[in-house]
């Protein structure tokens, strides 16, 4: 199963764009990348997610490298409400299989 | 209906105890899932079961034991835990993997 790795935390202003990394090397064809982001350990919230083409929602963009081994999540304008630990998940549909990397610690400052 | 709804929220238990945490969905989803998740830490993938059959069991000790009762309902069963097994535990559903996983809130599961 691919492995992801991320930036253990960022801090963004109020209002600009954050841009969460992801480096997914070993990822292979049948794997979906999918962020999620959980706030107070609540339940993991979906954000969104693509295979190999750009993605965009009312939450977010996803930009996918061409070859696949890194994605970036962009939360256009980030509010206090966006403070949360941000996970990159490959999911291999094959064996319904995920892995969780360590996340990204969010926090929005005012 | 687009919940995955988990039961009890909190629940502290004995070493000696016998308990059992409650996972139900109605979207019609065909795969559920349970995750351990300790402090400050990503979850843990414990089983999958596709079509109410275990697919995945990640080498989790026989403490835990799940259930699948019908295509809505999860049940993790929990016998002689011990501390260091007081974690969140969460259920997630999908219809299919490709599609993601709706998260359940969790239990949170002290041992004492």
């Amino acid at each position: 199963d691919a492995k992801t790795t991320q930036p253990p935390s960022m801090d963004c202003a109020e209002g600009r764009a954050a841009n969460l990394p992801c480096n997914h090397s070993t990822i292979s064809g049948n794997e979906y990348v999918y962020w999620y982001r959980q706030i107070h350990s609540q339940g993991p919230q979906y954000i969104i997610h693509g295979l190999k083409n750009n993605e965009t929602n009312e939450m977010a963009s996803l930009i996918i490298t061409e070859d696949r081994k890194s994605s970036t999540l962009i939360l256009p304008h980030a509010t206090l409400r966006d403070t949360a630990v941000y996970y990159c998940i490959v999911i291999n549909t094959n064996a319904g299989k995920s892995t969780f990397g360590d996340g990204t610690t969010l926090t929005v400052k005012p | 209906d687009t919940e995955v709804t988990q039961t009890p929220k909190h629940l502290v238990m004995g070493m000696t105890n016998k308990k059992s945490l409650k996972c139900e969905q109605h979207m019609g989803h065909r795969a559920m899932y349970w995750y351990k998740q300790k402090a400050k830490k990503p979850p843990e993938l414990m089983f999958v079961y596709s079509y109410e059959k275990l697919s995945i069991n990640e080498s989790v000790p026989s403490r835990f034991s799940p259930e699948c009762p019908n295509s809505s309902l999860l049940n993790l069963h929990l016998h002689a835990l011990q501390p260091e097994d007081s974690a969140l535990y969460l259920c997630a559903s999908s219809q299919e993997p490709r599609y993601g996983y709706t998260f359940g809130s969790g239990t949170r599961l002290t041992v004492v």
